[in-house]
């Protein structure tokens, strides 16, 4: 069964902290990963991966994707209190039809 | 543009009531998603639709949902009858129709069902 799993469920850290989140996936004909962040409304996307080794990085955030260990991680640097939201990992694979998977997520919150 | 269009943005209906939900998708994205994100199971992709076809239903739960998209600037989600386990934030979402793009996620229906 195509899955896609995010390490930890949650996680509380102080203001300054560098956390990683973790998302590991099993699916057939891998397209791409996405990461998305969700505060008290719609997901808003961060990143989109679909070559492994390449860090995608926009201002404290950055991303990787390991396509052959089958996973995915997002740093944040400096965390702020406005980093605190949920982040969602989805794959995105193609086989009877195309789907997009999401993760359960990880509960980020910065605390001062 | 707006965006993703959903409508209401909250619902409270008593179990066995109808309810429709609502979307209009981003101009010119041929792709239409809906999704159910509860606590317990985060977020589910219920059904999808290309080019206003459904393409995949694997995700709706039960006879009790079925979903429409009757042209290409809008779509419904309709659960008859409701019940209390339908309680969930139900979002909309669309994409083009390149490989892996972004989906653009509209602001979700709450729903209460008592």
């Amino acid at each position: 069964e195509d899955k896609v799993v995010q390490s930890p469920l949650s996680l509380v850290v102080h203001e300054g902290d560098t956390v990683t989140l973790n998302c590991s996936y099993e699916v057939t004909n891998f397209r791409s990963l996405l990461w998305y962040k969700q505060e008290k409304k719609a997901p808003t996307f961060l990143f989109m991966l679909t070559s492994s080794g390449i860090e995608k990085k926009s201002g404290r955030l950055s991303s990787i994707l390991d396509k052959k260990e089958l996973f995915s991680i997002l740093n944040i640097t400096a965390t702020q209190t406005g980093d605190s939201a949920v982040y969602l990992c989805a794959v995105f694979y193609t086989g009877t039809a195309s789907k997009l998977t999401f993760g359960t997520g990880t509960r980020l919150q910065v605390t001062l | 543009d707006a965006g993703v269009i959903q409508s209401p943005r909250h619902e409270v209906t008593e179990m066995g009531q109808e309810v429709t939900l609502r979307c209009k998708p981003i101009s010119g994205h041929d792709y239409l998603f809906w999704y159910r994100q509860t606590m317990m199971r985060g977020l589910e992709l219920l059904i999808y639709f290309n080019n206003n076809v459904p393409i995949d239903d694997s995700g709706m739960p039960e006879d009790r949902f079925s979903a429409k998209m009757p042209n290409a600037s809008f779509s419904t989600l309709k659960i008859q009858p409701s019940e209390p386990r339908d309680s969930a934030v139900y979002f909309c979402a669309s994409r083009t129709g390149l490989a892996g793009s972004e989906q653009y996620f509209g602001p979700g229906t709450r729903l209460t069902v008592t």
